[in-house]
């Protein structure tokens, strides 16, 4: 089964760039790597997906190594309003379907 | 319009009880999930369905029963009702296609606290 690693909370003051990082050693050849948003009381939320190299939108940016072992979303010039939690998604073959293995999730928090 | 809505969006209920929420897209996509919330935060995928079609079925208490009369609909029936199935579910859905790839679209939640 895929897992998907991703550091606990991270403190980050605002205006600063954010980088969170998250595992997936067992992404499989044909996965891509999905992260979204959730703020407390709604559903998550779509921020950017990416296969391999860079992809940036108007919201961040998801650097992908070679790998692919490993992603990184970067949030430029954070806001208090990008106080969240942040989960990383990869699908994964398994027991004769896919299945999605959402990270554990990133609460960042930031500070004024 | 909200494009994936669930309801109810609160439930409370008796252990041993049965209870569905119910889940609507009108997005037109083909594949609807539903997920599990727990008090920790871990967003769990529960069971998928493409074109009224099971095709993620994850290590779940068969007590739960999904439902999906159209493409537009995936309810959640939960028979028996015990406290660890207080959590918050999420229905979601996307395109079709790769599962892997799609991007999916969250519903506000149900909060089900059983007592």
């Amino acid at each position: 089964l895929a897992k998907t690693t991703q550091p606990i909370s991270m403190d980050s003051y605002e205006g600063q760039e954010v980088n969170i990082t998250c595992s997936h050693n067992n992404i499989a050849t044909n996965d891509y790597i999905t992260w979204y948003q959730q703020f407390p009381s709604q559903g998550p939320r779509f921020i950017i997906q990416g296969y391999k190299t860079k992809v940036t939108n108007e919201v961040a940016s998801l650097f992908i190594p070679a790998d692919r072992k490993s992603s990184t979303l970067s949030l430029p010039r954070v806001s208090l309003s990008d106080t969240a939690v942040y989960y990383c998604l990869v699908g994964a073959p398994g027991a004769g379907s896919y299945q999605l293995t959402f990270g554990k999730g990133t609460k960042l928090s930031v500070i004024p | 319009d909200t494009a994936v809505s669930q309801t109810p969006k609160y439930l409370v209920t008796q252990m041993g009880n049965d209870k569905s929420i119910k889940c609507e897209q009108n997005l037109g996509h083909d594949t609807m999930y539903w997920y599990k919330q727990d008090s920790k935060k871990f967003l769990k995928i529960m069971f998928s369905y493409n074109n009224k079609e099971l095709i993620i079925n994850e290590t779940v208490p068969n007590r739960f029963s999904p439902k999906s009369p159209d493409k537009a609909h995936l309810n959640l029936h939960i028979n028996s009702l015990e406290l660890g199935d207080s959590a918050v579910y999420f229905c979601a859905s996307s395109q079709g296609g790769s599962v892997a790839k799609n991007i999916q679209y969250f519903g506000a939640g149900t909060r089900l606290s059983v007592l």
